[in-house]
């Protein structure tokens, strides 16, 4: 069984504020790590699929950094506003079909 | 491009009845991938086909099968509904090949009474 672990669970910061989250996985037979934001009442949406090991992906504010090696990833949200409230989850897949293991997600409520 | 669209978005049913629920991918999706999202759990991957073939399954009992159609259009059924099959339940496409992202539908809540 794949193991995803995100952490924190929760996160409340406010606007202007960096944050940032953590995401674990196996470190054996990586293939690549997807991150989504997943706002409420919306579908999940794709922001990063990373591969290599060093990896870094930028997406305006957001960027995520990748370490197959030691088995993380981290997701960056720089000057956080509050649109950007929603749960970030971070999947792992371990072959080229596309199956994901998802982990539980990390919330971020951004207060104004 | 039409996004993935997923019929219907809610529904109640009684315990013992059966379900299906209808997946449209993606215009060139093949693959079809569906998740069950309960309160205090992450998605649990279902099942996923490409093809028309089942490709990989989750750890979910025999109650739960699914099936593609050559338009690569996927529908989910369940049989002998419990209480604890009340949950959103999502489906996702993508290419089939590669490390692409996978494009969720809004879901189907499912509330069994």
């Amino acid at each position: 069984i794949l193991n995803v672990e995100q952490s924190p669970q929760s996160l409340h910061v406010q606007e202007g504020d960096s944050t940032n989250f953590t995401c674990s996985f196996p470190s054996s037979n990586f293939y690549a790590l997807h991150w989504y934001r997943w706002e409420t009442a919306k579908s999940p949406e794709a922001l990063f699929v990373m591969t290599l090991n060093g990896d870094e992906k930028k997406k305006g504010r957001i960027s995520a950094t990748l370490n197959t090696k030691e088995g993380y990833s981290y997701l960056y949200i720089k000057g956080s506003q509050p649109e950007d409230s929603a749960t970030y989850l971070c999947a792992f897949t371990n072959s080229g079909y596309s199956t994901l293991t998802f982990g539980k997600g990390t919330m971020l409520l951004v207060s104004p | 491009k039409a996004g993935v669209t997923q019929t219907p978005r809610y529904l109640i049913k009684t315990r013992g009845q059966q379900v299906t629920l209808s997946c449209s991918p993606i215009s060139g999706h093949r693959s079809v991938s569906w998740y069950q999202q309960t309160p205090g759990q992450g998605l649990q991957f279902l099942f996923e086909y490409f093809s028309e073939t089942q490709r990989n399954k989750g750890n979910f009992p025999g109650r739960f099968s699914g099936r593609q159609f050559s338009n690569s259009r996927s529908e989910m059924n369940v049989s002998t509904l419990e209480l604890g099959d009340s949950a959103l339940y999502l489906c996702a496409s993508s290419p089939g090949q590669g490390p692409q992202p996978q494009h969720f539908g809004d879901g189907t809540r499912l509330s069994i009474l």
